[in-house]
């Protein structure tokens, strides 16, 4: 059973550019979370995505967008890149029915954004 | 709102030592659940453990194993006679019901260094 994919593994932007990752989930899970890492603010929920709705959003700017596909795959969107946007992000799917705060998360191995 | 403690930053051991990581959680709601995730080197986040906040029975997998105390909000995790490759950043997470969707509050991690 393959786990969860991310596309692109790593890669560069300048200040001001916009970046588009992707998620796809297992095979059969409906919710696709992200996440945000870094060394200063630890691991930070962005949003999540079940059924292609946007079901929960964390605290980040508008800057940071998200989209499901009919598929579950997912991609995040970030526009007008900032320096501090340099993170490894993170995507995890689950099942996303009944209840859902039980899910048990699945995560990808990452995107690692560096912004120059 | 919910906050999760792990107040070891960095453990070092020596191989075949016990450790056990601390995590403290804050919640104001009666129903949720706890998580144990592990972070190799290669970045991607492996599901431990699962505990709702209904069982305070402790839980043995092997070598690991784990203490839910709710009177004192902790659930720490400790690994018996600890392996070199057991060594990465260990992260508690707190998900809760209310809200609706998965959306995990993780500790800032404890990176555990097992040496021979």
């Amino acid at each position: 059973k393959a786990g969860v994919t991310q596309t692109p593994r790593y890669l560069i932007k300048t200040r001001g550019q916009q970046v588009t990752l992707s998620c796809s989930p297992i095979s059969g899970h409906r919710s696709v979370s992200w996440y945000q890492q870094t060394p200063g603010q630890g691991l930070q929920f962005l949003f999540e995505y079940f059924s292609e709705t946007q079901r929960n959003k964390g605290n980040f700017p508008g800057r940071f967008s998200g989209r499901q596909f009919s598929n579950s795959r997912s991609e995040m969107n970030v526009s007008t890149l900032e320096l501090g946007d340099s993170a490894l992000y993170l995507c995890a799917s689950s099942l996303g029915g009944g209840l859902s705060g039980a899910n048990v998360l699945t995560f990808g191995a990452g995107s690692r954004l560096t912004v120059l | 709102a919910q906050k999760v403690t792990q107040a070891q930053t960095e453990i070092s051991v020596v191989e075949k030592e016990d450790v056990t990581l601390d995590c403290v959680y804050e919640t104001r709601d009666t129903t949720y659940y706890l998580f144990w995730y592990k972070q190799p080197p290669s970045g991607e986040l492996v599901f431990l453990i699962r505990r709702n906040s209904f069982d305070e029975q402790n839980e043995i997998s092997g070598r690991y194993s784990w203490n839910f105390q709710k009177s004192t909000s902790s659930f720490n995790f400790t690994i018996t006679a600890s392996q070199v490759v057991d060594s990465a950043v260990y992260f508690c997470a707190l998900s809760e019901l209310t809200g609706g969707g998965n959306k995990l509050t993780f500790g800032t991690g404890t990176q555990l260094k097992v040496e021979l």
